[in-house]
């Protein structure tokens, strides 16, 4: 088992739509949570941290559930230039610094 | 602009080669680098961390001996893939700790052996 697991998509939306994005992570050890996006061929860029009272960004709303295991990230009013591969994130427990990345979750935003 | 360089972006070699990445932290001293790799549709894998002036720590599965790291200073990290070969062909990124804790990635290297 991966130990963060991600939806792969697809999504395909229209532009304005809302669209959420789940991610599991299997250490209930991990610490530390965070959402990139990454363009295609390009370096993942952080999104936004992730804290479990759930945290907001614009369009942008990111949710912890420890309990479950759980990471979701929101968009609102999605445009054009959201199309992207968003990866889920999480630092291990022995090193705050150490990243493991989910596969992503491919967004296609349509005219 | 970037604060963290990655050279070269884009690198095609003939299998058996070796070949150099370098990553760089252009305006801060990094304490800690890592090395990452990417296949097409996959998520980065960690590859090593590289802490200045020591050896650095592997990831199970990653071959040491292939994939040589050197950090000798706290701006510049380098990552050698020894004898390279198709399956090797992958995007490569570093990514580097500032003393604040903020992490900066490099821009990748597309490494292709023919």
């Amino acid at each position: 088992r991966k130990e963060v697991e991600q939806d792969p998509g697809p999504f395909n939306v229209p532009e304005g739509a809302t669209v959420a994005f789940n991610c599991t992570y299997s250490n209930s050890a991990s610490q530390s949570f965070f959402w990139y996006r990454q363009d295609c061929r390009k370096e993942p860029k952080l999104l936004m941290s992730v804290y479990s009272s759930g945290n907001e960004d614009g369009r942008f709303t990111a949710q912890l559930n420890r309990a479950s295991q759980y990471i979701s990230l929101l968009i609102r009013d999605s445009k054009l230039s959201d199309s992207a591969t968003y990866l889920c994130v999480v630092s291990r427990m022995d090193s705050s610094y150490k990243l493991i990345f989910g596969s992503g979750t491919r967004l296609l935003v349509r005219p | 602009g970037a604060v963290v360089s990655q050279h070269p972006s884009r690198v095609i070699c003939k299998s058996g080669t070796s070949v150099k990445i370098e990553c760089r932290s252009l305006d801060f001293q990094a304490t800690t680098m890592f090395w990452y790799r990417q296949f097409p549709k996959q998520s980065l894998m960690l590859m090593a961390t590289s802490n200045e002036g020591s050896k650095a720590t592997y990831e199970q599965g990653v071959e040491k001996d292939k994939f040589l790291i050197n950090h000798a200073s706290l701006t510049l990290s380098t990552l050698t893939v020894t004898s390279a070969h198709p399956e090797d062909s992958s995007f490569y990124i570093c990514s580097a700790t500032a003393r604040t804790g903020e992490l900066f990635f490099g821009e990748g290297s597309r490494l292709t052996v023919l």
